[in-house]
């Protein structure tokens, strides 16, 4: 069985301040871990994905994300905020073995302010 | 390179009708994906495709629920009879490769918003 958290449904930032979304998961297989970003009436653009190599991820847009298997978790951060990543996020993890079926987070809406 | 597209972007039906999706993966990709978000909840699995056969259809609600791929290119899902619940947005997304395809990159279109009265 697998499970995703992410643990704040909104995050306000200024433009310009650092960006963090948190995310946990639990699952019964190593998992490969993904970050998502939907911007309004589009599709969900992959950011960035782990998959068992390096532990630290950078994705496109200046975002990147941690694998820390001993706290679970694989939260995703930006150094500083622009206005045009103000989206909804959604953390999803695939276990490597089994049905491989992805399970995803409920999302998070990151609002940035000028 | 155009990327998935799906048809209706909003769809509203009254209970007991019939209501078909449609979604064009990007050319070339073998895996189709379709997944529901019900409204406050978070995305779920439906059903896979790769080419036109049905790989994994465990996340499908109920027999309500039909989906088609002929000829391996667009991908149809329809809802008959349609019931209050099943209102959300459903997204289609497409992915190249073979073995866990879940692993790699997957396209997702923009989504349909499906209401039920």
């Amino acid at each position: 069985a697998q499970s995703v958290t992410q643990l704040d449904s909104h995050v306000s930032v200024s433009e310009g301040t650092p960006v963090l979304l948190r995310c946990n998961y639990s699952s019964s297989y190593s998992p490969s871990l993904f970050w998502y970003v939907q911007h309004p009436n589009k599709g969900l653009q992959l950011l960035l994905k782990y998959t068992s190599a390096a532990t630290l991820v950078k994705g496109i847009n200046g975002f990147e994300a941690e694998f820390k298997k001993s706290e679970t978790s694989f939260h995703l951060t930006k150094p500083s905020a622009h206005m045009s990543d103000a989206a909804e996020y959604f953390c999803v993890v695939t276990p490597s073995g089994g049905s491989y079926i992805p399970t995803f987070g409920r999302g998070t809406s990151l609002i940035v302010h000028p | 390179e155009a990327g998935v597209t799906q048809f209706p972007s909003h769809s509203v039906i009254e209970k007991g009708q019939t209501v078909t999706l449609r979604c064009d993966p990007i050319s070339g990709h073998d895996n189709l994906y379709w997944y529901r978000r019900v409204m406050g909840k978070e995305i779920k699995f439906l059903l896979h495709f790769v080419k036109e056969s049905k790989q994994d259809e465990s996340g499908m609600p109920n027999n309500r629920f039909l989906a088609e791929r002929t000829g391996g290119t667009y991908s149809t899902l329809k809802v008959q009879p349609a019931e209050l619940e099943d209102s959300g947005v459903y997204f289609c997304a497409s992915s190249q490769g073979s073995g866990a395809a879940f692993l790699n990159e997957q396209f997702f279109g923009p989504g349909t918003r499906l209401t039920v009265l």
